[in-house]
């Protein structure tokens, strides 16, 4: 079957600029978790879905990052006033989500540049 | 600190080595994750385990709750693990974002 998808792959924008990235899970999967991965690091935590609620925000850096995923499929991550330290590839899993501690299943990602 | 600290950082072997990758942790978990990320590639799950042993195929993952400690071990290197190889753990309860040691660089030279 299909695995988690990402578009777009990549997005180059200018500083200050608004920018969309969006997320298709795994079909059925109702756990759904974005990370943000910098150069030459691992992933850091933003933002985890249980259906269309965010469970658990912590991981957003500021205000300008929100999340949305309103019918608990398909999760859009927007980013308002691009900052060029907002570079990274922006990583999308998912998982069943009946428990914790289960396997998550990671998308391509979207490499974003801010210039 | 980071909360998962992996070692060693990079790593450069000859194929057909015994590859040990280690992890540690500095607070409970609900499960430990060994993860692979190839250069330019997504990342693929290798293991999830919260006890004892993991098998699959030239891969094995152990953990030790009591000392907070995992390790991933490659039997038979070849060219094509090379990769890097990332620890995360499950913080526990209802949300299992993960949180990630910052990978270890696997070179395995023919």
């Amino acid at each position: 079957g299909a695995g988690v998808s990402q578009t777009p792959s990549n997005k180059v924008t200018e500083k200050g600029k608004y920018v969309e990235l969006r997320c298709d899970p795994i079909s059925g999967h109702t756990a759904l978790y974005w990370y943000r991965q910098s150069l030459g690091q691992g992933p850091e935590f933003l933002i985890y879905f249980q259906g269309t609620g965010a469970a658990d925000d912590s991981g957003l850096p500021n205000d300008r990052f929100f999340a949305v995923r309103p019918e608990g499929s398909v999760s859009t991550l927007k980013i308002q006033r691009t900052e060029r330290g907002d570079s990274a590839v922006y990583l999308c899993a998912s998982s069943l989500g009946l428990a914790g501690g289960e396997e998550q299943f990671f998308g391509p990602g979207t490499r974003l540049t801010v210039l | 600190k980071n909360e998962v600290e992996q070692s060693p950082q990079n790593l450069t072997a000859q194929e057909g080595e015994f590859i040990t990758i280690n992890c540690s942790y500095s607070v409970g978990i609900s499960a430990l994750h060994w993860l692979q990320q190839h250069p330019g590639g997504g990342i693929v799950s290798l293991f999830m385990l919260s006890s004892g042993k993991k098998k699959h195929g030239r891969l094995i993952a152990t953990i030790n709750i009591q000392e907070k400690h995992s390790s991933l071990h490659i039997t038979a290197s070849h060219p094509r693990d090379s990769a890097v190889y990332i620890c995360a753990k499950g913080s526990g309860g209802g949300a299992d974002g993960l949180t990630f040691g910052k990978g270890t660089h696997l070179i395995i030279q023919p």
